[in-house]
């Protein structure tokens, strides 16, 4: 069983699309996170959510909504999608207490 | 959180051991040494972490200098699967701010 899984895995859009990314885990940890890895390769946290609470936002800009509906699941929505937004997406989860942190494979995200 | 430097690559030959140097100078108190491995197009993958004694798993050793301002991470038997880019992160645990702040990690090339 996969602990943390995102869909899809790879991701060919517009711009000016919207699209979204899935996020589940079944470790049964109570906070969840978005990660941008871009072409650079350097990796910066985008989102935390803690029990379905946002507690990290690093000024990541507002056409990306993250959606919580339970603790296992954490989706990232994108408005409006620009070549800049070009990167892979992974996403994490951890105990309350930051230990145990679980990255999924990625969605490599190419805006044409 | 405190500021990390790793070498920007390392050549290790299979089935030597890969001793992987991190110094974080400003390291805190309450903050400890963490290491990831990122293969290539797959999510980070926890590998070991420490406050200030060494410690040991299937995958690694760590050890950390008594003033804690550097560490090493040791892989004891490198092999071809070994090759990644590996992250030293310290991290402080306060509220529930657990975000992971990556820099540019070691590549690690082990040869056959």
């Amino acid at each position: 069983d996969t602990a943390v899984s995102q869909t899809p895995k790879y991701l060919v859009t517009q711009m000016g699309n919207d699209k979204s990314i899935k996020c589940e885990q079944n470790l049964g940890h109570d906070t969840m996170y978005w990660y941008k890895q871009d072409s650079k390769k350097f990796l910066k946290i985008m989102f935390s959510y803690n029990n379905k609470e946002l507690i990290i936002n690093e000024t990541v800009p507002n056409r990306f909504s993250p959606k919580s509906p339970d603790k296992a699941h954490l989706n990232l929505h994108i408005n409006s999608l620009e070549l800049g937004d070009s990167a892979v997406y992974f996403c994490a989860s951890s105990r309350h207490d930051g230990s145990g942190y679980t990255f999924g494979s990625g969605t490599r995200l190419t805006v044409v | 959180d405190a500021k990390t430097t790793q070498p920007t690559s390392m050549d290790c030959a299979e089935g030597r051991a890969a001793n992987l140097p991190c110094n974080h100078s400003t390291i805190s108190g309450n903050e400890y040494v963490y290491w990831y491995r990122q293969i290539h197009s797959q999510g980070p993958q926890y590998i070991i972490h420490g406050l200030k004694n060494n410690e040991t798993n299937e995958m690694a050793s760590l050890i950390i200098t008594e003033d804690r301002k550097s560490s090493t991470l040791i892989l004891p038997h490198a092999t071809l699967r070994d090759t990644a880019v590996y992250y030293c992160i310290v991290r402080a645990i306060r509220g529930s701010n657990y975000k992971l702040t990556f820099g540019k990690g070691t590549l690690l090339t082990v040869n056959p």
